[in-house]
C-alpha cells in the first residue's frame, strides 16, 4: 500500500475561520511533509516532520500550524488565513527524509 | 526550457512517439533525483528515481538519464500514450539538507 490520504478534498473558509487539514499514511514511513502548490507552479515545501518531530519549517507564517499526533498522522491547523493562501495543499511521506516521497491527492483550499 | 510567469513549457507529441523531457538542476551537491507526474487535480505521482552514482536507470517505458557534469536530467517515455498527458516535475535532493527542490515542470500533451 503506497497510499497517502488527505481530507477534506476541498475546503472553503473565511478569513476568520479555524480549520484543519488531515493526512494519513500506513506505510510505516517516519518522515511526513506539508507542501503548498499554486496553479502551474511546483510544490513548495512548508514543513518536514521526522520521527514525529518538526525538523524543518520553511519560514511559514504562524497562521499555519502543523501537528504530528503519531507516526501515521499529520495535521495542518489553519487560522486567520488570507485569500493569497488559497492553493492546493499536499501531504507527502517517505521512509526516511532521504528517500522518495509519496504524495497524497491534496486539499484544494479556497480562502474567501 | 525554463518557464516564465504562469506559462509552463509544453511538449506536444503524437500517440506512439517517444517523448523526452529535460530538466536542469543547480545544486552540484544534489545526490538523488526523482521524476514526478502530476495529472490535473491530483497529487504528484512518483515515476522513477536515480542516485548520483548512476547515469541511467530504466523502468517500465521510462528511462532517466543523469549528466552530473552539466547538471542535467532527462526523462524518456517510450511509445507515449494519451494517459501520459500530465505535468512532469524533476526534483533533486541534497541528502545533507534533506529536502527536495522541484524544477518548474513541463506539460506533456499527447494527442491520439
Amino acid at each position: 500500500d503506497t497510499e497517502v490520504t488527505q481530507t477534506p478534498k476541498h475546503l472553503v473558509m473565511g478569513m476568520t475561520n479555524k480549520k484543519s487539514l488531515k493526512c494519513e499514511q500506513h506505510m510505516g514511513h517516519r518522515a511526513m511533509y506539508w507542501y503548498k502548490q499554486k496553479a502551474k507552479k511546483p510544490p513548495e515545501l512548508m514543513f518536514v516532520y521526522s520521527y514525529e518531530k518538526l525538523s524543518i519549517n520553511e519560514s511559514v507564517p504562524s497562521r499555519f500550524s502543523p501537528e504530528c499526533p503519531n507516526s501515521s498522522l499529520l495535521n495542518l491547523h489553519l487560522h486567520a488565513l488570507q485569500p493569497e493562501d488559497s492553493a492546493l495543499y499536499l501531504c507527502a511521506s517517505s521512509q526516511e527524509i532521504t528517500y522518495e516521497q509519496y504524495f497524497g491527492p491534496g486539499t484544494r483550499l479556497t480562502v474567501t | 526550457g525554463e518557464s516564465v510567469g504562469l506559462h509552463l513549457p509544453t511538449l506536444s507529441v503524437q500517440e506512439g512517439d517517444n517523448s523526452i523531457i529535460n530538466c536542469a538542476y543547480s545544486n552540484s551537491a544534489s545526490d538523488y533525483f526523482i521524476w514526478y507526474k502530476q495529472e490535473s487535480g491530483k497529487g504528484p505521482q512518483f515515476i522513477i528515481d536515480i542516485r548520483s552514482n548512476m547515469d541511467k536507470r530504466q523502468g517500465q517505458r521510462v528511462t532517466v538519464l543523469l549528466n552530473k557534469t552539466v547538471k542535467h536530467l532527462s526523462l524518456q517515455i517510450a511509445a507515449t500514450q494519451p494517459g501520459d498527458s500530465a505535468v512532469y516535475f524533476c526534483a533533486d535532493l541534497n541528502s545533507g539538507y534533506s529536502t527536495l527542490t522541484f524544477g518548474k515542470g513541463t506539460m506533456l500533451l499527447v494527442s491520439p
